[in-house]
């Protein structure tokens, strides 16, 4: 069975564009959640999407956006990239909101 | 203070060696908790689920202590392979986003 995947792998970006970075739950799966890891540090919750609506949100700036589609795939927008936003970026699914998380293989930013 | 803490480390570790580590949360209405792996440069890996006192899974046990607000994790005879950084999760509410810590880095030597 197909884990959980995520595109690209690695992308480069310069300060100022925007970017969009996609994930395939585990089939089954209604809920995604997207963190972001700076190295050295634990992944930092940025959303959490069950059946298509938003069911949480860290404490990142509105230039992050998410959105989950009918086949529960998800999508991360960042724009007006920041040196800052240089991260792994991580998606999870579960079954539900409520159920334990599994990680798909990260796709890792750099912002020059 | 941070909502869940841990200490970075390392754990230096000699192969067939108990270590064990806690994880301290600030957060008392959290219901459940978690363990998870993270190899380097790879994604994390669930390893453990503690739902009540704790949970065992083979050399690997999990206890919490509601009273203290800390889990632990304790391996034992550790494996080369064990080396790792253990990612300790409280969610803030059920169902709500997964607090992580800052991770502790075993290492386990020949």
């Amino acid at each position: 069975d197909a884990g959980v995947t995520q595109s690209p792998t690695h992308l480069i970006k310069t300060r100022g564009q925007h970017v969009t970075l996609r994930c395939s739950p585990i089939s089954g799966h209604k809920s995604v959640s997207w963190y972001q890891q700076v190295l050295g540090q634990g992944p930092q919750f940025i959303f959490q999407y069950y059946e298509k609506e938003e069911r949480g949100r860290g404490n990142f700036p509105d230039r992050f956006s998410a959105r989950q589609f009918p086949n529960y795939s998800s999508e991360l927008n960042v724009n007006a990239l920041l040196l800052g936003d240089s991260a792994l970026y991580l998606c999870a699914s579960s079954l539900d909101w409520l159920n334990e998380q599994f990680f798909g293989p990260g796709t890792r930013l750099t912002v020059l | 203070r941070k909502e869940v803490e841990q200490d970075p480390g390392p754990f230096n570790v000699p192969e067939g060696a108990t270590v064990a580590f806690n994880c301290t949360y600030s957060n008392s209405a959290s219901q459940s908790f978690f363990w998870y792996r993270q190899d380097c440069r790879k994604e994390p890996k669930l390893l453990m689920s503690v739902y009540s006192s704790g949970n065992e899974d083979g050399r690997f046990t999990a206890q919490l202590n509601r009273a203290s607000q800390y889990i632990s994790l304790l391996i034992r005879d550790s494996k080369l392979s064990d080396s790792a950084t253990y990612l300790c999760v409280a969610p803030k509410a059920a169902g709500n986003k997964l607090t992580f810590g800052g991770g502790t880095r075993v290492l386990v030597k020949p």
